[in-house]
């Protein structure tokens, strides 16, 4: 059982490039989030997804896309890499049908750098 | 703004001793999550805890919540060297529990 994997683990971009961020869940998840983490900052919620075909704004939406074409996938679009943007990126997922109050589940996240 | 407030933000013990973390709140939730994070790494679930609840225990984990205060706080018994991360608390909010709001984080040092 996989859990929830995100690709790619590491990238260095140039500022103004575009790029995407996979995370996959094979636990039959309903609800998929992205955030980041800065230093001192903990973890800002970016976009998430309540489910499939559905997206929603978290607290820090610009400069981002999200989509969430199947279930199990999750992607977050940048399409024009500024510094600012440099950050580790984490995906989750929670919510099995049927359920409420349970865990999120997280991978491993994403090294971007943007120069 | 973050939803969640940790305190302290760092933390250093001495192996053996118990660790306390503090964690306010804004509004009203359905229910509060702790998780921890090594160095590098993603986060882990530790525990949580529903909105109706007052206290929770896992093994050497101990979680009150005070909805009153807009609280909670996470006992750690006799930790370890391998306790040290960082511990993070989590509100989940909004009709399906969906919105999960992470705060800032404790750091967390326990010295062997």
């Amino acid at each position: 059982n996989a859990g929830v994997t995100q690709t790619p683990k590491f990238r260095v971009l140039k500022t103004g490039q575009s790029m995407t961020l996979l995370c996959a869940q094979d636990m039959n998840h309903e609800y998929m989030y992205w955030y980041r983490q800065d230093p001192g900052m903990g973890l800002r919620l970016i976009h998430y997804s309540v489910g499939e075909g559905t997206t929603a704004k978290g607290e820090v939406p610009d400069g981002y896309n999200v989509s969430r074409l199947k279930k199990q996938n999750f992607l977050l679009g940048l399409e024009s890499a500024a510094p600012s943007q440099t950050s580790v990126y984490f995906c989750a997922s929670s919510i099995p049908r049927g359920r409420r109050n349970t865990e999120a589940f997280f991978g491993q996240g994403t090294r971007l750098t943007v120069v | 703004s973050q939803q969640g407030e940790e305190d302290p933000q760092a933390l250093s013990i001495q192996e053996g001793e118990n660790a306390t973390m503090n964690c306010s709140y804004k509004t009203s939730i359905n229910n509060l999550q702790w998780y921890r994070q090594n160095s590098g790494r993603g986060l882990v679930h530790l525990i949580l805890i529903r909105s109706n609840e007052r206290e929770k225990h896992s093994g050497r984990l101990r979680v009150t919540l005070d909805t009153s205060k807009k609280s909670s706080s996470l006992l750690i018994t006799a930790s370890r060297a391998a306790d040290t991360a960082s511990y993070f608390c989590a509100t989940a909010s909004g009709a399906g529990s969906y919105q999960l709001t992470f705060g800032k984080g404790t750091k967390l040092s326990v010295i062997p």
